[in-house]
């Protein structure tokens, strides 16, 4: 299975910073990458997939970067309603393997 | 529009079994393979199996392969997803979703709750 090292598990931030996640995949999954919010008690909702492509209705804070084995997730200003929990996940070979979170919150 | 309705709260006995199930509309149901995903208590993502909706093929992760069972009745445009010998640990909610492209649709969620 692919491993995906994602980082850090938790970040505190204030409104308007600018916020930085990684993800790493321990092999080569070329762009095959989905981000994902989500916040308590709702399912996954979808942000970003084949790593960088923004899905329909998701506002332009957010963006996605890279290819490979190494990607980075970006909010560009951060807002108080992005206070959520964030994965990656790969989709090049199944199974469909996530990365551990990241849990966002306002400082 | 695509929607994937799950089935109800469920609370099971360890040794149980307990099968879910997830209705779909608004799309070809054959032209897309499921998957589902577990989400423990305060837990991360974690992806169990899918099926290939038109063959009935499935895959599994190892972690799950011999106690899940992922099934389809293409008639009623519904994927099932049965865990057996359920323990504790098991207490999650459970997601299906559509393996479309981009993979945007999920059903809302179904929690089993597993108690003595």
């Amino acid at each position: 299975d692919i491993q995906m090292t994602q980082s850090p598990s938790s970040l505190s931030a204030s409104v308007g910073d600018r916020v930085a996640i990684t993800c790493q995949a321990s092999q080569d999954i070329t762009n095959d990458l989905n981000w994902y919010q989500q916040k308590p008690g709702k399912a996954p909702k979808l942000l970003i997939y084949d790593a960088s492509n923004l899905d329909t209705g998701v506002p332009s804070r957010f963006s996605g970067s890279g290819s490979g084995t190494d990607f980075t997730f970006t909010i560009s200003s951060l807002q108080p309603e992005d206070i959520a929990t964030y994965y990656c996940q790969q989709y090049d070979n199944l199974p469909f393997t996530f990365g551990q979170g990241t849990r966002l919150d306002i400082k | 529009q695509v929607q994937l309705m799950q089935s109800g709260a469920e609370v099971k006995k360890p040794g149980a079994s307990v099968k879910v199930s997830c209705k779909t509309s608004g799309y070809i149901f054959t032209a897309y393979a499921m998957y589902w995903v577990r989400q423990a208590p305060g837990q991360g993502l974690e992806w169990m199996g899918w099926i290939n909706s038109g063959t009935g093929d499935t895959i599994y992760s190892e972690k799950f392969q011999g106690r899940v069972t992922i099934t389809r009745d293409a008639s009623a445009t519904t994927s099932y997803m049965e865990v057996t010998s359920l323990k504790s640990e098991d207490t999650a909610v459970y997601y299906c979703g559509l393996a479309s492209s981009p993979m945007r649709y999920w059903g809302q969620g179904t929690l089993v709750t597993v108690s003595s």
